[in-house]
């Protein structure tokens, strides 16, 4: 099946940095992506819409200044929380269509400090 | 809009007994409706997914759910679980391939 990856696994960072997460698709090309936040013991609550060669589409209520989203390859989209603070910490989750079907990746989970 | 209600955040069952857990989706129009996996700290696997072919829809691990639109129900069963099928279970609702609306998840237990 279809693979997609996630890097880091686990970050830590300080308030007021930024952190740069990337999610790849292994062994197909995905023209969307989408990015996810899942709080503790919560459900997924999708974020935006990444596409390759655009501006990504957000949801309402992300702030899209602080979520910088890019989409610079068929294989490639990055998630960069700017300015980062302990609220932000939570589980970020990819994913990548192919074939109608979404494949989502392992998720990075994010420490704010 | 869409939405979809996953009745009870968690479920305990005995090793070998029958596993449900209940989703209840609302759509204006036929709706794709998804069950996914999530063990802990990884991503979410699909297990299985309705797009109006059949209405009882198997998946992996032995799990299968019927689509029922009299009662806007798409529960997943297994007729026997196994320790390994503790984790997150997540109901998801879309009308096409992009934005999936997911449930709040319903965790499972499994007890020997």
């Amino acid at each position: 099946g279809a693979v997609v990856s996630q890097h880091p696994s686990r970050v830590i960072c300080k308030s007021g940095t930024s952190v740069k997460i990337e999610c790849r698709s292994l062994d197909f090309q995905a023209t969307t992506m989408f990015w996810y936040r899942q709080f503790p013991k919560q459900s997924l609550m999708l974020m935006a819409t990444s596409n390759e060669g655009s501006k990504a589409t957000y949801e309402q209520g992300v702030e899209k200044d602080k979520f910088l989203i890019n989409h610079a390859s068929l294989t490639l989209s990055t998630l960069t929380v700017t300015s980062a603070h302990p609220e932000d910490s939570s589980f970020y989750i990819c994913s990548a269509i192919r074939q109608d079907e979404q494949y989502f990746g392992p998720g990075t989970r994010l420490t704010v400090t | 809009a869409q939405s979809v209600t996953q009745l009870g955040s968690h479920v305990s069952v005995s090793e070998g007994a029958l596993v449900l857990l209940r989703c209840n989706y609302s759509s204006s129009v036929p709706p794709y409706l998804f069950w996914y996996v999530q063990y802990p700290n990884q991503g979410l696997q699909l297990l299985l997914k309705y797009t109006s072919a059949a209405t009882l829809v198997k998946g992996i691990n032995g799990f299968e759910a019927e689509f029922k639109k009299s009662e806007t129900s798409f529960h997943l069963t297994k007729p026997s679980a196994h320790m390994s099928d503790a984790a997150e279970y997540f109901c998801a609702v879309t009308l096409n391939t992009d934005k999936l609306i997911f449930g709040t998840g319903t965790r499972l237990q499994v007890f020997p």
